[in-house]
Parts: structure tokens; sequence; C-alpha cells
């Protein structure tokens, strides 16, 4: 079955610190992958996207992820978060000629000062 | 500036009743969606849309309905059958055809069941 899995439910990062969100997933053949991210009552935000070609793609936000397909995972990586990446981030997938996006159930990370 | 527009962005309801969630976009997007969220389930999908008067259930369909009549505009209405409405609802748009771009979201219905 096709899912997507971010194992860490909740996180907790000091600020300055560097930060690994994880995300595996399991389909049937290479997706395009997404990292969203949702502050509190609002919408989902585009982080970066995968297509193909570079497997270290950037994003905006000092975000970046790198695809390894051995390991079916998409993490998304930042060096140093700042209080204003407090926030819920969603990894998700889709196939190509498909309009499921399947999303993972989330991880909400606090920043602490 | 190009966007998706949900509205209202709260609205309480009694049970019995029906609610109609509006979803614009001025994105000129062909595909359009709706997802339900809830705490620690992620985005399930209800409903999706690839082109004006066509739309397909999603894995969460039964009791909502939608309708795509015109390309900008795709309307959820929540039934009576629902039987947990509750939620947050997301409404979405990609272009080109299927899995071939990020989803756009806007910012979000609440509902509330009295």
């Amino acid at each position: 079955a096709q899912s997507v899995t971010q194992p860490d439910i909740h996180i907790t990062v000091s600020e300055g610190a560097s930060l690994e969100l994880r995300c595996n997933y399991s389909y049937g053949a290479t997706p395009y992958l997404f990292w969203y991210v949702q502050s509190p009552g609002q919408g989902l935000q585009l982080l970066l996207k995968y297509f193909s070609g570079d497997t270290l793609v950037q994003g905006i936000k000092g975000f970046e992820a790198e695809f390894k397909r051995s390991q079916s995972s998409f993490n998304l990586r930042k060096p140093s978060v700042h209080w204003s990446d407090a926030a819920e981030y969603f990894c998700a997938v889709v196939g190509s000629g498909t309009y499921k996006y399947i999303f993972g159930t989330g991880t909400r990370l606090k920043v602490l000062a | 500036d190009g966007g998706i527009t949900q509205s209202p962005k709260y609205l309480f309801r009694k049970e019995g009743q029906n609610v109609t969630l509006s979803c614009e976009q001025n994105l000129n997007h062909d595909a359009m969606y709706w997802y339900r969220q809830d705490p620690g389930q992620g985005l399930r999908l209800i409903y999706y849309s690839q082109i004006v008067n066509d739309f397909q259930k999603g894995d969460i369909a039964e009791g909502y309905s939608v309708s795509r009549e015109k390309k900008e505009s795709f309307p959820l209405t929540v039934t009576s059958a629902q039987k947990n409405p509750t939620a947050f609802y997301l409404c979405a748009s990609s272009r080109g055809q299927g899995g071939t771009g990020e989803l756009f979201f806007g910012e979000g219905s609440r509902l509330t069941v009295l």
C-alpha cells in the first residue's frame, strides 16, 4: 500500500540548533516528493519539492531535503533553527499522472529560546 | 495576487444541517481538491476535480458533496449524513496534469458542529 510515514510526532530543539525531520514513503515507483509547513489555523505552504535530478534540493526559509532512493526517504534539514520555524511539517508524495497526493501525519516542531 | 480563497474561516452548525464551504481560485489551475484535517491524522482527501464538470471521490467522500461548474470554484457541502463533521477543511489546487506539480492551499475553514 502507498503510504508516507513521519515517525516523529513532536520534536523540540533549541534555537540555533540543527534540525532533521524524517520522512519515509512506500510507493510502487519513484514518486514526486514534497515538504509543506503549516502554522496553527493556517493552510499549508510549500517548502520544497523533488521531481528528478539532484537528490539534494533547496527550499525556502533555509530548508533543504535529501532524496535517498535506497532508503525510500526524503528527510528535511535545516542547519540553524529560528524561533519562527515552530510549526507543523508535512511530507507528501504523489505519483506521476495521478491526483492522489498522500500526506504523512505531520511532525510538530517546538523551538526553545 | 493569485491564490485560493476559502470562506467562511469559521463555521458553526447544528446537527442535521447541511453547510457549504466556498473555495475560489484565480491561479487558472485545472485541478482542485478538498482535504479534511484532524489532529494527528494528516490530510485526508475528500474529493478532487481534474476539470470543469468532473470530479472524483477521494478516500473519505461519504457525507460530502461537491460541484465544479466553473474552473475557479469548487464548493464543498457537508451534509447531515456526515457522522463527525467537526474538522478543519482545506481546499487546494494544482496546475497541469495530475502529479506534475505541487498543491497550493487556501487558509482553511474550521467547521464545528454544536
